[in-house]
């Protein structure tokens, strides 16, 4: 168990809907990170947060946005879905701060869109 | 050209083999070097991480980067069904926290 949580675990829903995947950071972890994992795509850099503040962007689309609140977890809103968007989610923290940290995932949402 | 290119496999090698796992990658500016281990409906975990190029060892498992030929390995020694998971390389370049992934190899150990 990697200390970072995520939910829900699965998601179905239509095209053209919306949803928010939440993200619980490791104790103490300032930073959080977005990805997408899919066959075609692999594992896919969306977006980074550090302590409330977007510090990266990555592969992210408009219709997708995210923030991380003051008690630093995160949501991901995923907008005009479509059937493409399917794919695992991923969520990971670190420290943050200068230097490479290690980034501990959580265990996914797994999004279906119909 | 994709910035990481990682044969996806299967891959699949009887209890006991050395696995060798492997990447290529064409940005000449990535600095680190990690190995990443994602079972089946899990999220990624760390393996190891090298900093430029060389060898590190933890237990069975060798990473190895050859920064002029911008190709990384992974061995894994007397492998174990446990083993059986998909390897994911991944490279960061100096100040910036963005890891880029390749796309995984999966590996089968068979008993």
């Amino acid at each position: 168990d990697s200390g970072v949580t995520q939910t829900p675990k699965h998601l179905i829903t239509a095209t053209g809907q919306r949803v928010t995947l939440r993200c619980s950071p490791r104790s103490g972890d300032l930073s959080v990170y977005w990805y997408q994992q899919s066959l075609d795509q692999g594992l896919q850099f969306l977006i980074q947060y550090y302590n409330g503040e977007e510090r990266a962007k990555g592969n992210i689309l408009e219709r997708f946005s995210a923030q991380q609140f003051p008690d630093l977890h995160s949501e991901l809103n995923l907008s005009s879905l479509e059937l493409g968007d399917s794919a695992l989610y991923f969520c990971a923290s670190s420290e943050g701060g200068q230097g490479i940290r290690e980034q501990f995932f959580g265990p996914g949402t797994r999004l279906t869109v119909l | 050209q994709k910035e990481v290119e990682q044969d996806p496999g299967p891959l699949s090698v009887p209890e006991g083999a050395i696995v060798s796992l492997n990447c290529t990658y064409s940005n000449s500016a990535f600095q680190y070097f990690m190995w990443y281990r994602q079972y089946s409906r899990k999220g990624p975990e760390l393996l190891m991480y090298t900093y430029s190029s060389g060898n590190k060892e933890d237990g069975r498992f060798t990473a190895q980067v050859d920064k002029s030929s911008k190709y990384i390995s992974l061995f894994i020694r007397d492998s174990q069904p446990s083993d059986s998971a998909t390897y994911l390389c991944a490279m960061m370049w100096s100040g910036d926290d963005k890891i880029i992934f390749g796309k995984g190899t999966r590996l089968h150990i068979l008993p």
